[in-house]
């Protein structure tokens, strides 16, 4: 069974400043990778996901993660962040079905 | 425009009563899965569907009830068996395949 493993649970961050967040999964076969962001008292919305090809997957605001299958891997990172980035992420793995396992989540803190 | 809509947002629940969740998508998702959110635990999973008129349990299924009728709607009852009701329930849905899930706005549940 997959599991996932978020290294940081609290991240506090300059505005414009660069961020990083950590994700390690466990899996004996090929897996799915999803990042999601929560806003407070919102659901979770999908922020960028790995299925296949290129190991590089960016979102459209910004952020990106890498599938690094070496290390089992699935980081996400953004080069300078804004006060509205502020939320928690959470990383999730897929098997070869549809059920997702979710990480403990990181809470983002971008101050000015 | 298509989603999944979680009523209501908030509730609060005498101790000893039953109380039903309700999620709605219009996506015309095939699966369906109610988590638990409380903080520093990430996400837990109560209960899920893969297609009408089925569901298996999740990982704390303990003192929750679903049913799936329809293929539009998965209802959670919180049963007076659930010793720590008190939490953020969060609905999704999923197309057939990894995709990732659609999430709903959230429940939350206060026992007073």
């Amino acid at each position: 069974a997959q599991s996932v493993t978020q290294l940081d649970s609290q991240v506090p961050v300059f505005e414009e400043a660069p961020v990083e967040l950590r994700c390690n999964y466990s899996s004996s076969v090929s897996v799915y990778l999803f990042w999601y962001v929560q806003y407070p008292n919102q659901g979770l919305q999908l922020l960028l996901k790995y299925l296949s090809g290129s190991t590089l997957v960016e979102s459209i605001n910004g952020f990106e993660a890498e599938f690094n299958k070496s290390q089992t891997s699935f980081h996400l990172r953004k080069p300078s962040v804004h006060i509205s980035d502020t939320a928690e992420y959470f990383c999730a793995v897929s098997e070869n079905d549809y059920k997702l396992s979710f990480g403990a989540g990181t809470t983002v803190t971008v101050r000015a | 425009d298509g989603g999944i809509t979680q009523s209501p947002k908030y509730l609060f629940r005498k101790e000893g009563q039953n109380v039903t969740l309700s999620c709605e998508q219009n996506l015309n998702h095939d699966a369906m899965y109610w988590y638990r959110q409380d903080p520093g635990q990430g996400l837990r999973l109560i209960y899920y569907s893969q297609i009408v008129n089925d569901f298996q349990k999740g990982d704390i299924a303990e003192g929750y009830s679903v049913s799936r009728e329809k293929k539009e709607s998965f209802p959670l009852t919180v049963t007076s068996a659930q010793k720590n009701p008190t939490a953020f329930y969060l609905c999704a849905s999923s197309p057939t395949g990894v995709h990732g899930y659609t999430f709903g706005s959230g429940t939350r549940l206060t026992v007073v």
